[in-house]
């Protein structure tokens, strides 16, 4: 079955603009989870979202949002861009409620920020 | 912050097993031993987890120690195409929503 598809796989933008990441999870799974990868600070959690609700947010300014639609898609935005934004947004998917199953990942989103 | 230690990175043979240790000497009852790795540009892959008992899959052996303080990754038979960061990672299963990722391994595999 197809992976987690995440889209644009490369995005180059401006200071101050803002910024849409799509992320398509695994048919059938409902939670999608969101991660920054910086090479200073390494992965970390932004937020999970579960049937269109946000569960869980890790320690990001209010810059960075993001939502669930009905078919579990989901995308993150990023407003009034800056420079230490550039990293690699991970998207990550996982059939919620059965203990023991990990999360799978997509390819990425690799946002630079001039 | 992440609850487990990893050496910064290791080398190992091509063909011969990689053996991956972690420290997790907090870890709670409840909480299981996960190990993904990230191969250069992609996204994290799951390896296997496990809660008690040593696991094996088709990828790789986990090893837990009586204590579960801390935990070995097994690679048997090591390719070029394991060179990867792998990270170590204790969680909640089920009910614990986020991963944190904490530096991770640096497997070279040497031709």
């Amino acid at each position: 079955k197809a992976g987690v598809t995440q889209t644009p796989r490369y995005l180059i933008k401006t200071r101050g603009q803002q910024v849409t990441l799509s992320c398509s999870p695994i048919s059938g799974h409902r939670s999608v989870s969101w991660y920054q990868q910086t090479p200073g600070q390494g992965l970390q959690f932004l937020f999970e979202y579960f049937s269109e609700t946000q569960r869980n947010k890790g320690n990001f300014p209010g810059r960075f949002s993001g939502r669930q639609f009905s078919n579990s898609r989901s995308e993150m935005n990023v407003s009034t861009l800056e420079l230490g934004d550039s990293a690699l947004y991970l998207c990550a998917s996982r059939s919620d409620g059965r203990a023991g199953y990990g999360y799978t990942f997509g390819s990425g989103t690799r946002l630079t920020v001039v | 912050d992440a609850k487990t230690t990893q050496p910064t990175s290791m080398d190992c043979a091509e063909g011969r097993a990689a053996n991956l240790p972690c420290n997790h000497s907090t870890i709670s009852g409840n909480e299981y031993v996960y190990w993904y790795r990230q191969i250069h540009s992609q996204g994290p892959q799951y390896i296997i987890h496990g809660l008690k008992n040593n696991e094996t899959n088709e990828m790789a052996s986990l090893i837990i120690t009586e204590d579960r303080k801390s935990s070995t990754l097994i690679l048997p038979h090591a390719t070029l195409r394991d060179t990867a960061v792998y990270y170590c990672i204790v969680r909640v299963d089920f009910l614990d929503d986020k991963i944190i990722f904490g530096k991770g391994t640096r497997l070279h595999i040497l031709p």
